[in-house]
Formats: structure tokens, sequence, C-alpha cells
């Protein structure tokens, strides 16, 4: 079974700070995805890596797959109180199904 | 349409009772998935469509769980016999190739068993 492990599970941070969130496996995913949520929404798609070692950046967010393709983070830099919500990474598996993992989520909180 | 609809956005219901859930894709999507999501934890696989391919029902959770999709489009999840562990948020989402792309979500039905 397939798993993708997120940390840290809560934060909360002042506006302006910098912050990594992490998302790990031992599993290998052909492509992993990063979407936000907030309250009362379904989440929402922020980007998609496909290949080991890929960075993509979205304004202040950078997002990077690791070189094995098991394990990926998103940093955002001087964050704002508009980027609080929950952070859900999902992996797709070797078997390139449609089919999502997700991990469980990490809440973040912007305090202005 | 524009996005992905889910009904009713809200249902509460009684222990035993059954419910259907309906979720209608963004037109020409091939591909629809029901998800769980327990209170700001991730989501929790339940089914997969694809075209006409039999459907992946690998996480439906038990044989009360079960899901169509009519004509390509629109999906109901009944769940008979309701029980408080199944209250939760149920999101559907599609995409258009059924591959590793991303998903576009519906708001969820927030379900409630008292």
């Amino acid at each position: 079974t397939q798993l993708l492990e997120q940390s840290p599970q809560f934060l909360s941070i002042q506006e302006g700070e910098n912050l990594t969130v992490y998302c790990n496996s031992s599993s290998v995913f052909s492509s992993l995805q990063w979407y936000r949520q907030e309250p009362g929404e379904g989440p929402v798609l922020l980007v998609t890596v496909v290949t080991g070692g890929e960075v993509k950046k979205l304004k202040r967010l950078t997002f990077q797959f690791g070189d094995a393709r098991k394990d990926s983070s998103l940093h955002i830099t001087a964050a704002q109180p508009g980027d609080t919500g929950l952070y859900l990474c999902a992996g797709s598996g070797s078997s390139n199904t449609g089919k999502l993992i997700f991990g469980q989520g990490t809440t973040l909180q912007v305090k202005p | 349409g524009a996005g992905v609809s889910q009904s009713p956005s809200n249902k509460v219901t009684e222990k035993g009772k059954d419910v259907e859930l309906r979720c209608d894709p963004i037109s020409g999507h091939t591909a629809l998935y029901w998800y769980r999501q327990s209170l700001g934890q991730g989501l929790e696989f339940l089914i997969y469509f694809q075209g006409n391919s039999a459907p992946d029902k690998s996480g439906l959770p038990s044989d009360r769980f079960s899901a169509e999709r009519t004509g390509g489009s629109v999906s109901t999840l009944t769940i008979q016999r309701t029980q408080q562990e199944d209250s939760a948020v149920y999101l559907c989402a599609s995409n258009e190739l059924g591959g590793p792309y991303g998903y576009t979500f519906g708001s969820g039905t927030r379900l409630t068993v008292v």
C-alpha cells in the first residue's frame, strides 16, 4: 500500500515568515500534485510535478519533486494571511491510473 | 457545466437510514472519483469511474457503500443503513483523461449521521 506522510500537520506563523511543508513516501510516484483547500470547499490544484528533481514556482510558492520521485516539498516565501488553508499532497502510483493517494494534509494559519 | 456540482451540500440523517449523494461532473470529463474526508484530514479514496471500464471499487469501506455512473455523466453514491462513523465530507472530482492529471473537485456533501 502506498502512503504519503505530510509534515508538519499544523503550522501557525506570522505574516512575512517563510515555511516549508514536506510530503514523503517509501514508494515511487509517477507524478505528484499539491492542492489547497479552504473550509467548505473542495481542494484546488496548485501544481503537478512529474520529473524527478523538478522545481516549479508559482508566485511565492516553490514546489520540488525529489530525485527518486518519492518525496516533495512546498516552500512559501513571505507568507500572507490569504495563504491560510489546508495543503494536501497527492501522488499518482506507478500503475499510472487516475487514482490519487492523498497525504493527511497540513493546516496552515498565517496571522496578520 | 462550469464546474463539478454536488448535491445536497449538507445532509443530516438518522442512523440506519439510506442516503444518496449526487455528483454532476464537468461535461466531457471521462473520469469521475469519489473521496471521503474526515474533519481537517486528508482524502480517502472510495471509487473511480473511467469511461466504459469497470469501476475501481477498491476503496469502498463496506458493502453498505455503492456507486453508479449513468450515461458516463452523473454519479450517485449510495450509503445504506448509515452509521455514525459514516459522518464525513464526501467529495467528488472529475478529470478529462483519467490519467495522472489534476482533479477538479466539487464542494462536497457534508453528511452527518445522528
